[in-house]
């Protein structure tokens, strides 16, 4: 069974440039996690959802941050206009259910975003 | 609202010694509570996780985490530590601010095994 799924594993932007995560969850997965860990700190959550829904976005900056899961393909991060401490490791989680069923979740191996 | 706190930001214990990684918690109602391990440039493993019951828990790759409810702690043992084990530990607990769930992390903690 394939895991979390997160592409591309790094990627570089340059300040003002849009950057897009992606995320495939486990296979009979529908809830989806972002979280985002700065250098030597904890993951702070973004976002939460499902399929076609933001559950809760109560994590995610008020600006230029946004995050969908559509039907079909994969969850996305986007990031527009990106600045320098938008640098992180930004990872995916999912879960079959909700934590409300203390599922746990799995997370990807995450996408490490550098701004120059 | 619900918060973790990792005392350490390291530990350092010698292969075949007992090790154990400090979580204390603050949370209103039940806590339920979760412990990852991350190596590096990968994301976060489950390693077990603390809802009702025994207050002993065990969790994958041999550790286990005793739940103690008066001191508010989880702290995260093995009783013979492996070099293989040295990862970055995190504490979770679930938080339901907003009326959805979500983990809230403490800020981790570093184990290094020393042959």
């Amino acid at each position: 069974n394939a895991g979390v799924m997160q592409n591309p594993r790094h990627l570089v932007r340059r300040r003002g440039q849009e950057a897009r995560l992606r995320c495939s969850p486990m296979k009979g997965h529908s809830h989806v996690y972002w979280y985002r860990q700065l250098p030597e700190e904890g993951l702070k959550f973004m976002v939460y959802l499902q399929k076609e829904n933001i559950i809760d976005e109560s994590g995610m900056p008020k600006e230029r941050f946004s995050a969908e899961f559509p039907k079909e393909g994969p969850s996305i991060l986007r990031i527009q206009q990106v600045v320098r401490g938008d640098s992180a490791a930004y990872f995916c989680a999912s879960s079959p259910g909700s934590l409300a069923n203390n599922q746990p979740q799995h997370f990807g191996d995450g996408t490490r975003l550098s701004i120059l | 609202a619900q918060s973790v706190a990792q005392p350490e930001d390291q530990v350092n214990v010698a292969e075949g010694n007992p090790l154990t990684v400090k979580c204390t918690y603050s949370v209103s109602g039940n806590p339920y509570l979760f412990w990852y391990v991350q190596y590096p440039n990968r994301g976060l493993q489950f390693l077990l996780k603390y809802i009702t019951g025994d207050n002993l828990v065990k969790g994958s790759y041999g550790f286990e985490a005793e739940f103690n409810k008066s001191q508010t702690s989880f702290h995260l043992k093995k009783p013979s530590a492996l070099v293989s084990d040295s990862a970055l530990y995190f504490c979770a607990v679930r938080d339901r601010a907003g009326g959805y769930n979500k983990l809230i992390f403490g800020a981790g903690t570093r184990l290094a095994v020393h042959p």
